[in-house]
């Protein structure tokens, strides 16, 4: 599997620390989406972006960031104030509204 | 505000019998669905959209605007095809942001 990659495959989180989480592609696709997924609650939407220097919050922004300083590069950030993070991350990239590919995800635990 | 509903969490069917995954939607307009598949170890990935009415890996699903439902078949199920399945919508109002459904786990029986 090529094209999508996110690492690390798992990350430990210590209370009050921020962590990132890495994004890359290699489609050349402009638009890069992170997603939330718990179980039972399917994937829910937490950054995208549809161009270089620009991203928009999705449903579960609060306590996260993220930055689209290349358009291959879309890395979230899970900060302090994000007080439930345990969950596995999934990056995705789409170059038209009908598909979007996904990364192999990442599964963040708290310590 | 767009939602999916995925009623059944679990589905467990036998080698060989058909299976149906139910999805339901609200949305004002016309509606862009998928179902996403997710294998055991394997990365979450497009099964299958409406507007291609195509039939994947034996998989069908009928878009009905009556009923807003978009469910997923399959006439003879095999044991490859034990996964999780998502149903999603795409807002075109939205950035064609997509909306998920909880997802359904499929298992298949030999």
């Amino acid at each position: 599997d090529g094209g999508i990659t996110q690492s690390p495959k798992y990350l430990f989180r210590k209370e009050g620390q921020n962590v990132t989480l890495s994004c890359e592609q290699n489609l050349n696709h402009d638009a890069m989406y992170w997603y939330r997924q718990d179980p039972g609650q399917g994937l829910r939407l937490i950054y995208y972006s549809q161009i270089v220097n620009d991203f928009q919050k999705g449903d579960i922004a609060e306590g996260y960031s993220v930055s689209r300083e290349k358009k291959e590069s879309f890395p979230l950030t899970v900060t302090s104030a994000q007080k439930n993070p345990t969950a596995f991350y999934l990056c995705a990239s789409s170059d038209s509204w009908e598909t979007q590919y996904f990364g192999p995800g990442t599964r963040l635990l708290v310590l | 505000a767009q939602r999916v509903t995925q009623p059944e969490k679990l589905l467990s069917v036998f080698k060989g019998a058909p299976v149906e995954l139910k999805c339901n939607y609200s949305y004002s307009g016309s509606p862009e669905l998928f179902w996403y598949v997710q294998y055991s170890r394997q990365r979450l990935q497009l099964l299958l959209r409406h507007i291609s009415r195509e039939s994947i890996k034996g998989f069908t699903a009928d878009l009905n605007k009556g009923e807003t439902s978009f469910h997923l078949k399959k006439p003879f199920a095999q044991e490859e095809d034990s996964a999780m399945y998502y149903c999603a919508l795409s807002d075109w109002r939205n950035d064609y942001k997509l909306s998920f459904g909880a997802g359904t786990t499929v298992t298949v029986r030999a």
